[in-house]
């Protein structure tokens, strides 16, 4: 079975500042993908970025990277520069390769950025 | 946008009800799968459907069930409704063996259960 452990269940952030979002997890699969979603007041999940466990370099899209860390199984999210409109629940997931989609997500981290 | 669309948007029912949800996803997205997310915690797998099948299963009683419609659309039934299934209920659509690994959420059903 996989876990997703999530221990920051809220952050407050300087806007302009950058913000690490901590992320480990259990699996005993070697092919699996890590992904980051970000959910706004209204409710959808918005996906960020993705990492595969065979990817040897960190994944980044824009303003988010994922510092991704195999030997101690973390996965933690980097927002440089945030902005106000970073302000949501942040949700670490994770889906095995050889299987079928289902998506095991942690309890979240609630960001607030502060002006 | 995800191209994914939900209804309705929210819905509330009493205890012993049945409900049935609705979830459109992108055209070419084989495989779709549920999501319940109470408050103030992360989503848990339901289930996924395939094909119009059912291709896995989440630790939710039989009194929820589903279907998929070959015109990408799916839908979510819970009979005898508890006051637990008040949630938020998401779909999320994809393309089995797509090089995208991103999963397509829609923005959700909220399901009161009085």
């Amino acid at each position: 079975a996989q876990k997703i452990t999530q221990t920051q269940p809220g952050m407050f952030v300087q806007e302009k500042e950058a913000v690490t979002l901590d992320c480990t997890y259990d699996t005993s699969d070697q092919s699996y993908g890590l992904f980051w979603y970000k959910q706004p007041s209204s409710g959808e999940m918005i996906f960020l970025i993705y990492q595969g466990s065979y990817d040897e370099q960190n994944a980044t899209e824009g303003r988010y990277s994922l510092n991704f860390q195999k030997a101690r199984k973390s996965a933690n999210l980097v927002i440089s520069a945030s902005q106000l409109g970073d302000s949501a629940m942040y949700f670490c997931a994770m889906r095995l390769v050889f299987g079928n989609e289902k998506l095991t997500f942690g309890t979240g981290t609630r960001l607030t950025i502060i002006p | 946008e995800t191209g994914v669309t939900q209804s309705p948007t929210h819905l509330i029912k009493t205890r012993g009800q049945q409900v049935t949800l609705r979830c459109s996803s992108q055209s070419g997205h084989n495989t779709v799968s549920w999501y319940q997310q109470a408050l103030g915690q992360g989503p848990q797998f339901i289930f996924q459907y395939y094909r119009e099948e059912e291709n896995g299963r989440g630790n939710f009683p039989p009194r929820f069930s589903g279907l998929q419609f070959p015109n990408y659309s799916s839908e979510l039934n819970v009979n005898a409704l508890e006051l637990d299934d008040s949630a938020l209920y998401l779909c999320a659509s994809r393309s089995k063996g797509s090089a995208y690994n991103e999963q397509f959420f829609g923005p959700g059903t909220r399901l009161t259960v009085l």
